[in-house]
């Protein structure tokens, strides 16, 4: 079955960038019509949509997040990955990575991700 | 605006039945749903989709006892036989227009 899995840094310093990649495994990232998307959940709180890409490079972003963020997909690796500019304490979070467009199916484990 | 209403708790005993609620926004009544599981220091797990008929769509290996429905702007998920395992965290998801909403999620204990 369908397996994603985040990776990345666990802390990373106010001002600067936060990148995690998120590895499919037991499906093509460029099958179908798939989109691939992020989503992050702060201690304690509920869930907020980041933003999902197409394998073909349409984007589509969270409108509070869209001038710090990049999501992009690299088919030769089966990976997708998030960028998310100039981050600040309230970024701090657990970030999944999921299959998507509309409904997220499946989801990974998620990694939390401290900003200090 | 796009936006789901969920309340933030609720709790029933074990081995009934209850009912979550969420509810689209004015103006997108029509729209479908996608309820998440989470349990305790878990990731999310996709249940079903429900869509503005009632129609649903589960996941795989989703118990038969979690079932959904729907009326007007409200959603449903129903849990039967309520088991102690049950107990998590439940958010509904909608999308369109570009953008996808979470709910603010219930917290459902079971007695």
């Amino acid at each position: 079955q369908v397996q994603l899995q985040e990776s990345g840094p666990g802390l990373v310093k106010p001002s600067e960038t936060l990148s995690l990649t998120c590895t499919v495994s037991g499906a093509s990232i460029s099958s179908s019509t798939n989109y691939w998307g992020w989503i992050r959940q702060p201690p304690g709180e509920g869930l907020e949509w980041i933003g999902s890409a197409s394998d073909s490079g349409r984007t589509e972003y969270n409108p509070s997040l869209k001038s710090r963020v990049t999501i992009s997909v690299d088919t030769s690796k089966n990976q997708f990955s998030l960028r998310l500019r100039s981050v600040i304490g309230a970024d701090t979070a657990v970030y999944y990575c999921a299959r998507g467009q509309g409904w997220f199916d499946p989801w990974g484990q998620g990694t939390l991700v401290t900003v200090s | 605006q796009l936006v789901l209403t969920q309340s933030p708790s609720a709790s029933a005993s074990l081995g009934a039945s209850v009912k979550l609620t969420c509810t689209l926004s004015s103006g997108h009544s029509t729209y479908a749903i996608a309820w998440h599981q989470q349990l305790p220091e878990k990731g999310p797990r996709y249940l079903m989709k429900i869509n503005s008929d009632g129609s649903h769509a589960k996941g795989d290996g989703i118990p038969d006892r979690f079932s959904g429905s729907s009326s007007g702007a409200e959603r449903y998920l129903t849990i039967s036989s309520l088991q102690s395992e049950d107990e998590a965290d439940y958010y509904c998801q909608t999308w369109g227009s570009g953008i996808v909403v979470f709910g603010g999620g219930a917290r459902l204990t079971v007695l």
